[in-house]
């Protein structure tokens, strides 16, 4: 059964650095791909970045100074870490696993619970 | 980055009626090797997205034959027929043929 947990501290102080870790099960981090999506409170997600199956990484522009996404695969652990926050990085983060449909074209196919982070002083 | 503008915001509707999202986007969603990834997804309530629609009009595995998306270009539709109780919540499209791959707003399904 493919699983993804997302974990973190809740709070995070405004220009600190956000820590957080999705655990997986049910599937092999050398096979299949993780993305990281975040969702402010009442809006629309925003696709952040992937960890590729090969060690690689893809990151959204408009976050990629601040982002850095790793791994290790021993313990099935993906993790985010981003810096420089500010109260509209507020939002629950997801995880989830990226399936190979057809040629370079991947989906999001299951996704953890989310982790809510909420930046405040 | 690609805006994809969804309406309407709010889509009040009977159990067993139909009904109609529309998502439209900034560019066209055509990649340079002519497929058009568009993607839908439906967010209920207390609850992570998931994945219903690809390429346009591919239901993804378990999908019900309700969800029929449809569209081409920069203007797509996902039409969902005899809603059901679990259909109610928040759908949004989503686009990954250009860098970086972005959301729609969403629309909420809720009950009349």
């Amino acid at each position: 059964q493919v699983q993804l947990k997302e974990s973190g501290p809740g709070l995070v102080q405004p220009s600190e650095t956000l820590s957080l870790t999705c655990t997986v099960s049910g599937f092999s981090l050398t096979s299949y791909s993780v993305s990281w999506v975040r969702q402010p409170s009442g809006k629309g997600p925003e696709w952040m970045g992937r960890m590729w199956y090969d060690g690689d990484t893809a990151y959204n522009s408009a976050l990629k100074s601040r982002l850095s996404i790793s791994r290790d695969t021993s313990k099935n652990q993906v993790f985010l870490k981003m810096n420089s926050l500010q109260t509209d990085d507020t939002g629950t983060y997801y995880c989830t696993r990226d399936v190979l449909l057809q040629w370079d074209y991947y989906v999001m196919d299951a996704w953890g619970q989310g982790a809510s982070v909420t930046v405040s002083s | 980055d690609v805006v994809l503008t969804q309406t309407p915001v709010a889509q009040p509707v009977t159990l067993g009626d139909q009904a109609s999202i529309s998502c439209r986007s900034s560019q066209s969603l055509v990649h340079s090797n002519g497929n058009t990834y568009l993607e839908w997804y439906l967010q209920k309530p207390g609850q992570s997205p998931q994945l219903l629609i690809y390429k346009v009009s591919n239901r993804f595995s378990g999908v019900p034959d309700r969800f029929i998306g449809s569209g081409s270009g920069s203007d797509f539709t996902l039409k969902i027929s005899r809603v059901e109780p679990e259909d109610l919540g928040v759908y949004y499209c989503f686009q990954a043929t250009h860098d970086p791959n972005t959301f729609g707003a969403g629309t909420k399904l809720e009950l009349k």
